[in-house]
């Protein structure tokens, strides 16, 4: 069965600093993997996916994620982190023909001036 | 990607009573899915939704709990009935893309529904 992990609960940055969020999963397949912000009181916001090819991905924001997969790792990076970027960061993984997706317990990114 | 909207953003409900969530499209999809997501947990799947055929729920959830109703190809709702307190969550729609097959999905801005 699929599995996310986020190790970590919550985060704290300084603005300007970089940042790294987690994503452990487990599935037997290639998996499709995605990166979700939810900022306080709103919905999902995609902000990057990956499906095949190059393992580093871009997305919105600025932010990228690397798939390593002898790690089974999808990392969230970004090199400068703004005020606006505190949020909650969930990590989902797809199986594909089930067309479900599974989610992480997220991360809450608090960001000091 | 689609634009999704739900209504009510958010309600106050005192326990025994239903309500009952809806979710627009702005495009035809395929799969409209509903989420739970409890206060400070991550989402949990509740049921997916197909125009024409019953709702598939997931372990956990039943029909009588959580009716659904699918009636087109851009519109879904969600009836949380006979509330308690621990139904108390932020409840999304969710679609999946058009362009993609790889269980992409986008979200509306979700119901926080609280019960007395």
């Amino acid at each position: 069965a699929q599995s996310v992990t986020q190790p970590d609960i919550h985060i704290t940055v300084s603005e300007g600093a970089s940042l790294e969020l987690r994503c452990n999963y487990s599935y037997g397949a290639t998996p499709y993997l995605f990166w979700y912000v939810q900022s306080p009181g709103q919905g999902l916001q995609l902000l990057l996916k990956y499906f095949s090819g190059d393992t580093l991905v871009q997305g919105i924001k600025g932010f990228e994620a690397e798939f390593k997969r002898s790690q089974s790792s999808f990392n969230l990076r970004k090199p400068s982190v703004h005020w606006s970027d505190a949020a909650e960061y969930f990590c989902a993984v797809g199986a594909g023909g089930a067309n479900n997706l599974f989610f992480g317990t997220g991360t809450r990114l608090t960001v000091i001036p | 990607s689609a634009v999704i909207s739900q209504k009510p953003s958010r309600d106050i409900c005192q326990r025994g009573t239903s309500l009952t969530i809806q979710c627009q499209v702005d495009s035809q999809v395929t799969m409209m899915f509903w989420y739970r997501q409890q206060p400070g947990q991550s989402l949990t799947l509740i049921a997916t939704a197909n125009q024409g055929s019953e709702a598939t729920y997931e372990s956990g959830f039943v029909i009588d709990k959580f009716p659904i109703s699918r009636p087109n190809l851009t519109f879904s709702t969600l009836t949380v009935s006979n509330m308690s307190p621990e139904d108390s969550s932020i409840y999304l729609c969710s679609v999946d893309s058009a362009e993609s097959s790889y269980n992409e999905q986008f979200f509306g801005p979700g119901t926080r529904l609280t019960v007395l």
